[in-house]
């Protein structure tokens, strides 16, 4: 089982590239997250899914765009980036079905914005 | 509004001391999950113990136990008689029950936890 895939694991840009992070998970998750994790602090939520064609803002959605046009992919775009965009970015899935069971993450993207 | 809060964020012990990370969390649901992770120096989450709000009896999972207490909105996390490994960033999270938030979890900023040798 891979779990939850995310690609690519390092990435630089300059200020005002636009990239797109991939998730993917083979779990048939109905839920789908993204999150970024800044130093000293916790996870923030970006963007998140409850299932495919369904997405809603996190806490910090400025800046990114996301769809979920499959169960297994959750792709994250950064439209303009920017160095507050200077992050490690983790993508989770979990079961859904009003479950709430724990959140499988993925290794993480840490990301750089020159 | 959900919000979880670990007031210690940095602790520091001796191999073999028992250490408590505290977590305190506020919600408006009657029905809730609380989690814990664990995130050790290479980075990856990984997860520790699931809790719903209708659960409140205490867990002992080996040297790692959990103390649930609804009335005083804390689900804290013992390690007793810590070891080096157990050095990481420890999170607590929070996610409501129903479906238009359901999919969203919050997190705590963490507790780094140091086990000096």
């Amino acid at each position: 089982n891979a779990g939850v895939t995310q690609t690519p694991k390092f990435q630089v840009l300059k200020t005002g590239q636009s990239m797109t992070l991939q998730c993917a998970q083979d779990m048939n998750h109905e839920y789908m997250s993204w999150y970024r994790q800044d130093p000293g602090m916790g996870l923030r939520l970006i963007h998140y899914s409850v299932g495919a064609g369904i997405t809603d803002q996190g806490e910090v959605p400025n800046g990114y765009n996301v769809s979920r046009s499959t169960t297994e992919d959750f792709p994250l775009r950064l439209l303009s980036a920017a160095p507050s965009q200077t992050s490690v970015y983790f993508c989770a899935s979990s079961y859904g079905q009003g479950q709430n069971t724990e959140a499988f993450f993925g290794q993480g993207t840490r990301l750089t914005v020159v | 509004a959900q919000k979880v809060t670990q007031a210690q964020t940095e602790i520091s012990v001796v191999e073999k001391e028992d250490v408590t990370l505290d977590c305190v969390y506020e919600t408006r649901d009657t029905t809730y999950y609380l989690f814990w992770y664990k995130q050790p120096p290479s980075g990856e989450l990984v997860f520790l113990i699931r809790r719903n709000s209708f659960d409140e009896q205490n867990e002992i999972s080996g040297r790692y136990s959990w103390n649930f207490q609804k009335s005083t909105s804390s689900f804290n996390f013992t390690i007793t008689a810590s070891q080096v490994v157990d050095s990481a960033v420890y999170f607590c999270a929070l996610s409501e029950h129903y479906n238009t938030n359901a999919g969203k979890s919050t997190f705590g900023d963490g507790t780094t936890l140091t086990v000096k040798p």
